[in-house]
C-alpha cells in the first residue's frame, strides 16, 4: 500500500537553530500539508501546498516556517529559529484526485511523523 | 465555540461490546466528514470516510446527520486492537485543510 514518509523521526535541537523536516509525499497526489500537534493537543493546520506554491496557512504559520518542493517526490517544512514552544510532532500529508481505497477525494493520509524536541 | 467538539472519554469497554462515540461540528458549511484513528504517539490513520446515507466498513458503522451537525462512530464487538484515540475530523471544502476534533479515547479491556 502506498504510504506517506517523512525523515528523521526524532530531531532534538537547540533554540535558536534550523531544522528541516523532510517528507515524501503517496507519489501520484498533488495536494500536500503540514500539521502539528503538540503533545496532549490536538492535530492542527500548518499549510497546505499544491501547484509547486502555498494555497492555504495557518496563523501558526509566521515568517519563522517555510516550505518547499525541490524535486519531483520530496517536501519540506524548514524552520528557521526555532523556539521551545515548537517542539511538537511535526506530520506531512498528502491527497490525491480520489482516495485509495476509492473513496472521497479529500481523504489525507499522513506520515509517521517527525517528533520536534528545542531544548 | 469549539469548531469539532468530542467526548474525550476514556471509554472502558469489555472485548464483545459495542460503542458508540459522537462529535459535533458548527460549521454548517462543512463538506467532507472522517473518521481517523491515532495511536499513541502515532500518526492519524485514516478509519472511514463519512457519508450522508451513512456508512459501514465491517465492524464500524459511521453516519451523519447535516441537520443536527452530527457525525457519530459505531464499533461492534470490539477487539483489544481498537483500543486508540478516534479522531472526528471536518473539511470545510475540497481544498481547506482538515479541522481535528481531540479524540475520544478508548480503552478494549480482555
Amino acid at each position: 500500500e502506498p504510504e506517506v514518509t517523512q525523515t528523521p523521526s526524532h530531531q532534538v535541537t537547540q533554540m535558536g537553530q534550523e531544522v528541516i523536516l523532510r517528507c515524501v509525499p503517496i507519489s501520484n497526489h498533488l495536494y500536500f500539508y503540514w500539521y502539528r500537534q503538540i503533545l496532549g493537543q490536538k492535530v492542527e493546520f500548518l499549510v497546505s501546498f499544491y501547484n509547486n506554491e502555498i494555497s492555504e496557512k495557518s496563523e501558526i504559520f509566521d515568517d519563522q516556517f517555510s516550505v518547499e518542493r525541490p524535486d519531483g517526490s520530496n517536501f519540506t517544512l524548514k524552520i528557521r529559529s526555532t523556539k521551545l514552544e515548537d517542539s511538537a510532532m511535526y506530520f506531512c500529508a498528502s491527497r490525491g484526485n480520489r482516495g485509495l481505497g476509492g473513496g472521497s477525494p479529500y481523504e489525507q493520509y499522513f506520515g509517521p511523523g517527525t517528533r520536534l524536541t528545542v531544548t | 465555540r469549539k469548531e469539532v467538539e468530542q467526548d474525550p472519554g476514556p471509554f472502558n469497554v469489555p472485548e464483545g461490546a459495542t460503542v458508540a462515540f459522537n462529535c459535533t461540528y458548527s460549521n454548517s458549511a462543512s463538506q467532507s466528514f472522517f473518521w481517523y484513528r491515532q495511536d499513541c504517539r502515532k500518526e492519524p490513520k485514516l478509519l472511514m470516510s463519512v457519508y450522508s446515507s451513512g456508512n459501514e466498513d465491517g465492524r464500524f458503522t459511521a453516519q451523519l446527520n447535516r441537520a443536527s451537525q452530527y457525525i457519530s462512530l459505531l464499533i461492534r464487538d470490539s477487539k483489544l486492537s481498537d483500543s486508540a484515540t478516534y479522531l472526528c475530523v471536518v473539511n470545510h471544502s475540497g481544498n481547506t485543510p482538515l479541522v481535528f476534533g481531540k479524540g475520544t479515547r478508548l480503552s478494549v479491556i480482555a
